[in-house]
Parts: structure tokens; C-alpha cells; sequence
């Protein structure tokens, strides 16, 4: 159990279609890192908000965007969906205090598109 | 760019038997080095980490790894593995850079036999 909760489980969108995925993390954790894990691959760095701000960013289109909230909870935004979107999407979250921290994640969200 | 290479994408191996799996990761900077595991329909846990120090670390659930620097290697072992143990397995490397992003491999398979 790692205190990070997602929702939804899973969720069907059409093509073209927007989605937001939600991600709860620990009380105190200021950072969260959105991972995407196609199926049969490793995870890939999205991006990555530490107090309420975009702090790095993989290689993935502005369509991909993100929300990150006092009560540290936060969001993922995938505008405009592509059938290669379809995959799983982890968000991890670590209390930042120099070095590297662990990171926490959550059970995913499983995203399928039509 | 760094990248990590997971040598094996299945490994099978008897219930107590030992098992390797084998990561190998680019850089010639500092790196922080983990494994995670992967439990069917579930999230990433993480199982051990390098960061500084002793080169062979010790995780959870009796699993041990060792850094070497020269082979640029994290090789993950356990000397004797259960039937719970199924699972796969992520290596991450991270510069320990200020976004904490984390290069994952594309994850080995753990299948025990009876």
C-alpha cells in the first residue's frame, strides 16, 4: 500500500476525445511524475509538477497537459485522443528533499481508445 | 541520452531455484539505479534502490543487487524464489537531476515453475 490512489481503474474513449485522469497522492508529497506504460513496455516520463508547477517534461505532445493541486492530488489531460494513446497511465508522487527520493505509484489507470 | 537495456524480456525458473535478472544502463555521469517490481494488475513497487555507497544492496522479499560501475550493471538476484514471485521486473536509472526522471527498461518476466 503506498497511499497513492487513481481513478478511474479503467476508462473507453473514442478517438478525438478528451480525458482527464486524477491521481491522489500522500499528505506532504510535493512532487508527482505521470508516467505512460504501453502494454508490454516500460513506463514513459510524461512530466513531472513539483508545487503546483511543471518541473520537466518527456517526449510527449502539448496535448498531453497537467494540473497539480494544494491538497496534492492532481491531473492528467489528454486532449484530442489517438488510438496509440491506449495504454496504461501511472502517477508517482515523493516528498522532495534533495537527492533522489523514493517514488510512490499508484495502481493506474488503464486508458483504452476506439 | 541515457537509456537502460533489460536483457531478458522472460527469464523461467524453478520454485527455489536462484535467478538473475540482468539490467544494463548508458551514462557516463552519476546515476541512481532501481528496481521495481510489477505484480499483475497492479502498480510499481519499488524493491531496492542505488544511490551511493555499498555496491550490493539488499530490498524486499530476500532480493539483492549489485552495482558495478565498470559494466555499467545492476544485476538483480535472489537465491531461492516462490511461486509469489511472479511478476515483472523494471530497471530505472535517474541522473538524480532536478526533475527526478526516471529511464525505465522495458521490464523482464519472472515465470516460476513448479
Amino acid at each position: 500500500e503506498t497511499g497513492v490512489t487513481q481513478s478511474p481503474t479503467h476508462l473507453i474513449k473514442t478517438r478525438g476525445q478528451q480525458v482527464t485522469l486524477r491521481c491522489s497522492s500522500q499528505s506532504g508529497h510535493n512532487t508527482v511524475s505521470w508516467y505512460q506504460q504501453a502494454l508490454g513496455q516500460g513506463p514513459q516520463f510524461i512530466f513531472q509538477y513539483y508545487r503546483e508547477e511543471e518541473n520537466g517534461r518527456g517526449n510527449f505532445p502539448p496535448r498531453f497537459s497537467g494540473l497539480q493541486f494544494p491538497n496534492y492530488s492532481s491531473e492528467l489531460n489528454v486532449n484530442a485522443l489517438e488510438l496509440d494513446d491506449s495504454a496504461l497511465y501511472l502517477c508517482a508522487s515523493t516528498r522532495r528533499r534533495g537527492g533522489t527520493d523514493t517514488q510512490y505509484f499508484g495502481p493506474g489507470t488503464r486508458l483504452t481508445v476506439l | 541520452a541515457q537509456s537502460v537495456t533489460q536483457l531478458d524480456s522472460q527469464v523461467p525458473v524453478f520454485e527455489e531455484a536462484p535467478v538473475e535478472l540482468r539490467c544494463n544502463y548508458s551514462s557516463s555521469v552519476s546515476v541512481y539505479l532501481f528496481w521495481y517490481v510489477q505484480y499483475p494488475n497492479q502498480g510499481l513497487q519499488l524493491l531496492l534502490k542505488y544511490l551511493s555507497g555499498s555496491t550490493l544492496v539488499k530490498g524486499i522479499n530476500g532480493f539483492e543487487a549489485e552495482f558495478n560501475k565498470s559494466q555499467t550493471s545492476f544485476h538483480l538476484r535472489k537465491p531461492s524464489v516462490h511461486i509469489s514471485d511472479t511478476a515483472e521486473y523494471f530497471c530505472a536509472v535517474s541522473d538524480g537531476g532536478s526533475n527526478y526522471q526516471l529511464i525505465w527498461g522495458a521490464g523482464t518476466k519472472l515465470i516460476i515453475k513448479p
